[in-house]
């Protein structure tokens, strides 16, 4: 019950496409929803997050579409860049305590 | 946003020894946590650090392997006892400023490798 599911587990894309990771959850207790963002030799950085009373939220390239319903959310990476190209993780908590996707490795080929 | 310091970066130890690692943030945090990173893999989460008290650990960590200690709202350290190359891993601090379902924020991590 405490799973957060990731899919892909890696992800190539081109420069200007768009990169859509997917997760899945079951606990319904959950209420927050993060998105990490992790280069090689660094510490996972926020990228969004989301909370289950909106469906979907954007900030600059990044988009989060939230199915309360489905019990799911993804990533949108609209116009992903080389810059992108990265590790990424989904997050769910409802008690601060982060339970974290498998990831997905993204490349964005120029 | 915090300003999280961890410390060793980096470290390679001989199998059997422990090593400490410290979390100092710029400010004083709701909570925090201690994270293990295995290599390729997903983040894990260790323990609780609770301010003055024994922290709280997840399912499968034990505090005579992970002794955690917090003696105030922005410092942490975590220890790796009798370690074996199993323990090889990056260890990462992660610190919340607000509410328990507020922004997590995380160290850059200390890459641990037991020879």
């Amino acid at each position: 019950q405490q799973q957060v599911k990731q899919s892909p587990q890696s992800l190539i894309v081109q420069k200007g496409g768009i990169s859509i990771i997917n997760c899945a959850y079951e606990n319904t207790a959950f209420d927050y929803f993060p998105w990490y963002q992790q280069f090689p030799g660094k510490g996972p950085a926020l990228l969004i997050a989301i909370r289950p009373d909106v469906s979907e939220k954007k900030e600059g390239r990044f988009t989060i579409s939230f199915n309360k319903s489905a019990k799911q959310f993804s990533l949108h990476i609209m116009d992903s860049q080389p810059g992108d190209s990265a590790t990424y993780f989904c997050a769910a908590t409802h008690t601060g305590k982060l339970i974290f996707g498998q990831g997905t490795t993204l490349q964005v080929k120029p | 946003s915090a300003v999280i310091s961890q410390k060793p970066s980096r470290d390679i130890c001989q199998r059997g020894t422990s090593l400490t690692i410290q979390c100092q943030v710029d400010s004083q945090v709701t909570m925090m946590f201690w994270y293990r990173q295995q290599p390729g893999q997903s983040l894990t989460l260790i323990a609780t650090a609770n301010q003055g008290s024994e922290a709280t650990y997840e399912s499968g960590f034990v505090i005579d392997k992970f002794p955690i200690s917090r003696p105030n709202l922005t410092f942490s350290t975590l220890t790796v006892s009798n370690m074996s190359p199993e323990d090889s891993s990056i260890y990462l601090c992660s610190v919340v400023r607000g509410g328990m379902n507020t922004e997590a924020f995380f160290g850059q991590g200390t890459r641990l490798t037991v020879v």
